[in-house]
């Protein structure tokens, strides 16, 4: 009955290559991010999602694109992947606009070899 | 430019004592603070939060203090355990439009000895 879940957890692949992670979450939220964490552990949004419609998009190549079919899916498609993606990337969902707790996924680790 | 800063980088304290963990802000518009906990392998868990209205908020352990003038909050955790050994990020929101959207400090990585 995991809240936010990502998958795969672990992620190696070539430069060049295109991937994607997924996420699903079972909490009833509309709003659902997309966090990178990198090897220093700082943690910085890459989009924001509410009710399937883009709200926040921080300057993140446009090789990254988010997908979300439905309130509760927000998948990440990255195209032609360089050695700097080499990160954790986290899931997030919190309920509508308002600020309140944003619950996280266990984090996909990508590593591009 | 980082909006948020957070210090210690890393912080030893010995079982029973009180860690303290502090941050800086520089957008006035953040009006959300939370305070997140992540193990290693897992996704940040939210700690405590506080909103720029109350001074200090208190759950358990842990507080935060939160002064709006100086643009300062800290977190304290008292009678600190092995368990509490983690990394504390701390956090800011602000926008009507922005949900969690959420501006994180740099961590500090809290080892508590036994």
């Amino acid at each position: 009955d995991t809240a936010v879940s990502q998958t795969p957890k672990y992620l190696v692949t070539q430069m060049g290559n295109d991937k994607s992670i997924k996420c699903e979450q079972n909490l009833g939220h509309d709003t659902m991010y997309w966090y990178k964490q990198d090897s220093k552990k700082f943690l910085k949004i890459m989009f924001s999602y509410n009710n399937k419609e883009l709200i926040i998009n921080e300057t993140v190549p446009n090789r990254f694109s988010p997908k979300s079919p439905d309130k509760a899916h927000l998948n990440l498609h990255i195209n032609s992947l360089e050695l700097g993606d080499s990160a954790v990337y986290f899931c997030a969902s919190s309920q509508g606009l308002q600020r309140t707790e944003a619950f996280f996924g266990q984090g996909t680790r990508l590593t591009v070899v | 430019q980082q909006q948020v800063k957070q210090s210690p980088q890393s912080l030893i304290v010995q079982k029973g004592g009180i860690s303290i963990i502090n941050c800086a802000y520089e957008n006035t518009a953040f009006d959300y603070f939370p305070w997140y906990q992540q193990f290693p392998g897992k996704g940040p868990a939210l700690l405590i939060a506080i909103r720029p209205d109350v001074s200090e908020k208190k759950e358990g352990r842990f507080t935060i203090s939160f002064n709006k003038s100086a643009k300062q909050f800290s977190l304290h955790i008292m009678d600190s355990q092995p368990g509490d050994s983690a990394t504390y990020f701390c956090a800011a929101a602000s926008g009507e439009t922005s949900g969690s959207r959420l501006t994180f400090g740099e961590g500090t990585q809290l080892t508590v000895n036994p």
